[in-house]
Parts: C-alpha cells; structure tokens; sequence
C-alpha cells in the first residue's frame, strides 16, 4: 500500500496522559498536513510541513500540541496533558506540491478519545 | 473555522437517481476540491477544479464552479448504495498558505 498511513488507528487515554500519533506520507511527497475532526464537523486545519520545515501553525494548535517531521519523511504530532476537549480524529494527509494547490491525499485517521 | 457550508446537511434517495450537494465559501480560492469520507473513515479525493475552471467531470462526478457566486456544485449521476457517505468541500486559499479549509459537509444515503 503506497498511500498515507497513519498510527495508532485508536487511541483511548486518561486525561493528563501524553500521547503521540504517526504519519508516513506518501513516498517523495514533500508537503505533509494535520488536520482534526470533531464528530459531526468537516476537518481543521492544525499545521504542515514542506518538507522538514513546519510553515504554518492553526491557532487551534494549542502549546500542549507540538509537531515534528525530523527527517521531511513521517512526521509525529505530540499531545501533552491530554484533556476531553481534545478528543477527535486526527488527519493526517501529504501532497508534492512545487507551487500549492495541489490534491491533498488523506490517510485513515487516528481515533482519540480522552477519558 | 469552517470556510463554508455544504447545501443540504443530509440526503437521502433511491438508488439510480442524481445526487446535488452545494457548498459555499467565503473567501477568494486557488482551488476548491471534493472529498468523500466513508463513517469513521479517512477522506477520499474526488476531484479538483482550479479557479479558472467552470466545470469538471470525473466517471459519474460533475463538479462545477461559480467564483462570482462562490459556490461549487457536485452532482453525482446514477447512484449507488456505495456512494452511501458524507461528502465535504475544501478549498485552498491563494498562493501564500496551502491549507485546506473544509466546509460541513453533506451527508448522502442511497437506498438500494
């Protein structure tokens, strides 16, 4: 399968745990996205990368969120202190992408649920 | 926030019959795109159509655009019971950010 992956699927989680999801985009793919949805709502943009650079930050990306893409390959995104406000699925998508607006492709998402 | 809204929330019709969901959005945009998202799934493109663009076809997909309006129109022909799904807009603002920004989506039945 050469398309996003994302892990865990589920993650369920006692508030005030941290917790840490990752992504592998699509291979050669030079822009990577975190998205969050909340049941019922279209996706949230939180923040991405061109390759190991972050470029833009939502300001729904709190201080206890961080996002790394060490090497510009996967990337991980980092809750810490985990509150019930945070409970959604986490997007993750990529795209190669030389000047934007190209197609974003998605993975399947990792399920949080903050307790 | 949510760029838009996706006209109607829900529809529900019969299998063979045309689908029409509406979005709209507020803001000026390179593109806009369409994605189908199964319950609990990951989203799936559908199709993209760039600001130049009026009209798009994909398979059974008919997307059209009305900057003028911002407005986007995707009708789906013939359905299936496996097009049974939520379907969102996104669009991407101009050169500067590349970002999605998805409407609230409309959520499609298809009884067989």
């Amino acid at each position: 399968d050469t398309g996003v992956s994302q892990d865990p699927r589920h993650k369920i989680t006692k508030r005030g745990q941290n917790v840490t999801f990752r992504c592998d985009p699509i291979s050669e793919h030079n822009r990577l996205y975190w998205y969050r949805q909340t049941l019922g709502q279209g996706p949230e943009f939180l923040t991405y990368f061109q390759n190991e650079a972050q470029l833009e930050k939502s300001r729904l990306l709190s201080d206890r969120f961080s996002a790394e893409r060490p090497k510009g390959s996967f990337s991980t995104l980092e809750i810490q202190r985990t509150e019930q406000g945070d409970s959604a699925m986490y997007l993750c998508a990529s795209s190669l992408t030389r000047q934007g607006g190209e197609t974003q492709y998605f993975g399947p998402g990792t399920r949080l649920l903050v307790l | 926030s949510q760029q838009g809204e996706e006209d109607p929330q829900a529809l529900s019709i019969q299998e063979g019959e045309n689908a029409t969901m509406n979005c709209s959005y507020k803001t000026s945009i390179n593109n806009l795109q369409w994605y189908r998202q199964n319950s609990g799934r990951g989203l799936v493109h559908l199709i993209l159509i760039r600001s130049n663009e009026r009209e798009k076809h994909s398979g059974r997909l008919r997307v059209t655009l009305d900057t003028s309006k911002k407005s986007s129109s995707l009708l789906i022909t013939a359905s299936r019971a496996a097009d049974t799904a939520s379907y969102f807009c996104a669009t991407a603002p101009p050169p500067g950010t590349d970002k999605l920004i998805f409407g609230t989506g409309t959520r499609l039945q298809v009884f067989p």
